[in-house]
């Protein structure tokens, strides 16, 4: 069972663009929700991470915005760039307790 | 800080024989490891958490036979794959988490390993 859902499973964007993915979870004890880029034949890197006491985070060009009532998370990538194509994937936990992975976001962004 | 690294990058082996990876957090003291294995354009599958001293736990479907994990210290995590055979193949992918850092609830993942089995 998905605990985690993602959409759209694959994105393009034109460079300068905003990049956004959007996640849906089920468990209301989820306290942790992290944001992981993955480039191929590489391990997942932390992009960003917030907690459901907040309804916004952003570091540079990423945002998380965080709705608990509706029990969603997306991630905006501004300004978006070559750089930024990799595989997305949204996570979420309960503290102290594995993350429940989406299924990934294939986002390439086009010159 | 917080950097995990893995060890092979890559491995091709006979069917039949096992392997070893091993995974080292190399600036801080994993409390906590976990496994994960991924297959080509799919996500991030949980094999098993394990807690150093302890014994590791298994996600349901995973073979804790086949797949041994021994967290032996703060700092190194192995997974062994025994008698590997083709199905085996994959990306596995660890990655670990300490209660002594700010953020207890943030993992931080190695390179991986590609696993090829013959």
């Amino acid at each position: 069972q998905q605990q985690v859902k993602q959409s759209p499973q694959s994105l393009i964007v034109q460079k300068g663009g905003i990049s956004i993915i959007n996640c849906a979870y089920e468990n209301t004890a989820f306290d942790y929700f992290p944001w992981y880029q993955q480039f191929p034949g590489k391990g997942p890197a932390l992009l960003i991470a917030i907690r459901p006491d907040v309804s916004e985070k952003k570091e540079g060009r990423f945002t998380i915005s965080f709705n608990k009532s509706a029990k969603q998370f997306s991630l905006h990538i501004m300004d978006s760039q070559p750089g930024d194509s990799a595989t997305y994937f949204c996570a979420a936990s309960m503290s102290g307790y594995a993350l429940n992975f989406g299924k990934g976001t294939s986002l390439l962004v086009t010159p | 800080g917080a950097v995990v690294s893995q060890h092979p990058s890559r491995v091709i082996c006979k069917s039949g024989t096992s392997v070893k990876i091993e995974c080292r957090s190399l600036d801080f003291q994993a409390t906590t490891m976990f496994w994960y294995r991924q297959f080509p354009k799919q996500s991030l599958m949980l094999m098993a958490t394990s807690n150093e001293g302890s014994k590791a736990t298994y996600e349901q479907g995973v073979e804790k036979d086949k797949f041994l994990i021994n967290h032996a210290s703060l700092t190194l995590s192995t997974l062994t794959v025994t008698s590997a055979h083709p199905e085996d193949s994959s990306f596995y992918i660890c990655s670990a988490r300490s209660r002594f850092r700010a953020n207890q609830e943030t993992q931080y993942f190695g390179p991986g390993t590609r696993l090829l089995v013959l």
